[in-house]
């Protein structure tokens, strides 16, 4: 079974800072990784999949880079609708799993 | 644009049964994968379920395996979860998922939840 970790658990940030949040699979996943953000008492919203590209309709501030094993997220200037949780998501070939990481909370320094 | 209501939870004892709903708008239904997937209280995102667009596979998680059943009615762009024996660990919102979608196995577009409370 693949175990997804995610660090920080929690990401102070500045309106206007980068923010990096990790991802790590316990083994390779190739660039099945796809990222979601999720506002309190809100559905999970599909930000990044294939690793790197961005859904429909995501702004240009989020990139998510790697493979394997150690993934990325970037939002490159936080803005205040940006403060939530984001997860990682992997998907396994077999037995067909998806899996998700436990989230890093972004929130307001 | 793409709609997904979900209904049928509630309160039940350990034990119990609840079977859930959701309902498709928007896209052609019956062209897609669907999902449930769990989020217990304060917790992060457990998958449940998927199955295929025609029906004809169906994977779970092992937590609910043998007590949880999905099925799909095409003709009403509906999308259900059976479950049975339920505990109190099954206590969440679920969420009715599209996905995933092939070739990139990810949910693209998610319903708002409902709540199922396993107590007694």
């Amino acid at each position: 079974e693949i175990v997804m970790t995610q660090s920080p658990a929690t990401l102070s940030v500045s309106p206007g800072e980068r923010a990096t949040l990790s991802c790590r699979a316990s083994q390779s996943v190739s660039s099945n990784l796809a990222w979601y953000q999720q506002k309190p008492g809100q559905a999970p919203r599909l930000l990044i999949y294939g690793a790197s590209t961005r859904a429909t309709g995501i702004p240009a501030r989020f990139s998510g880079s790697g493979s394997g094993t150690e993934f990325t997220l970037t939002i490159s200037s936080l803005q205040s609708e940006d403060f939530a949780v984001y997860y990682c998501q992997q998907y396994n070939n077999w037995p067909p799993i998806f899996t998700f990481g436990p989230g890093t909370k972004v929130d307001i320094k | 644009q793409v709609q997904l209501v979900e209904s049928g939870g509630g309160l039940v004892k350990p034990g119990g049964s609840l079977r859930l709903s959701c309902a498709a708008s928007g896209f052609t239904f019956s062209d897609y994968y669907m999902s449930w997937i769990r989020q217990a209280p304060g917790k992060g995102l457990e998958w449940v379920s998927y199955i295929s667009s025609s029906g004809s596979t169906i994977y779970y998680a092992d937590s609910v395996k043998g007590r949880f059943t999905i099925s799909r009615d095409n003709a009403k762009n509906s999308l259900y979860l059976q479950m049975n024996s339920l505990r109190a660990e099954d206590t969440a919102v679920y969420y009715c998922a599209r996905g995933p979608v092939a070739g990139d196995y990810v949910f693209d577009y998610w319903g708002q939840g409902t709540l199922v409370t396993v107590s007694s």
